[in-house]
């Protein structure tokens, strides 16, 4: 399984943009990055997810560097209820388990 | 609404006591599976479905049982609970089981303790 890294924890001023890192070196041609959030006492939630270009939803956007080894989810503006653990998946497209695996993730933390 | 809907949201069992968590999913997905969530290890996908009567284990299957009688359906069994499964338990649907260019939905989820 392919694996992803991402910092334990940052911080962020509500209202300011976030830039939420992660690395995935060992991605194949046809795993996809997903973003998932986690808030407090609730079950995970999905944000975004792509292949190999930028993404944008009502959520976020996501930015996939050219050689696919990183990526990055940008909050446009956090706030306070954007508070919560995020963790970047890579899906893996021969797969047909479903299987999302979960890191520890980042923890974000906003404040006001 | 599409959700996916468990219950109970907490339960409380002794040891030994045979019991059912029930999920459900009105987004008619053919794709359901049973996660657990500790401290330190994350979220561990325990069974998965691709289909009404297609289930197959995941990670961590050990003391557990699924059926999917039903596409909506998808209820995780403790025949002999132990303590070692008291855990936060997320059941999740999605559109199909390769997730490559689909979103998952998960539950509320399940807080198990088992004395």
């Amino acid at each position: 399984d392919a694996k992803t890294t991402q910092p334990n924890s940052m911080e962020s001023n509500e209202e300011e943009p976030v830039h939420l890192p992660c690395n995935h070196s060992t991605i194949s041609g046809t795993d996809y990055i997903h973003w998932y959030r986690q808030l407090p006492s609730q079950g995970p939630e999905y944000v975004i997810h792509g292949l190999t270009s930028n993404v944008n939803n009502r959520m976020a956007s996501l930015a996939i560097a050219e050689d696919r080894k990183s990526s990055t989810l940008i909050l446009h503006r956090a706030t306070l209820r954007d508070a919560a653990v995020y963790y970047c998946i890579l899906s893996e497209g021969s797969s047909n388990t479903g299987k999302l695996i979960f890191g520890q993730g980042t923890t974000l933390q906003v404040k006001p | 609404e599409a959700q996916v809907t468990q219950n109970p949201r907490y339960l409380i069992t002794v040891t030994g006591k045979k019991l059912t968590v029930t999920c459900s999913q009105n987004m008619n997905h053919e794709y359901m599976s049973w996660y657990r969530q500790d401290p330190g290890l994350g979220l561990r996908q325990i069974y998965y479905s691709m289909n009404v009567e297609v289930t197959d284990k995941g990670d961590v299957p050990e003391g557990y049982k699924v059926s999917r009688k039903e596409k909506r359906n998808f209820p995780l069994i403790l025949e002999s609970p132990s303590p070692n499964q008291t855990s936060l338990y997320f059941c999740a649907s999605s559109l199909q089981g390769s997730y490559m260019n689909t979103e998952a939905f998960f539950g509320q989820g399940t807080r198990l303790t088992v004395v």
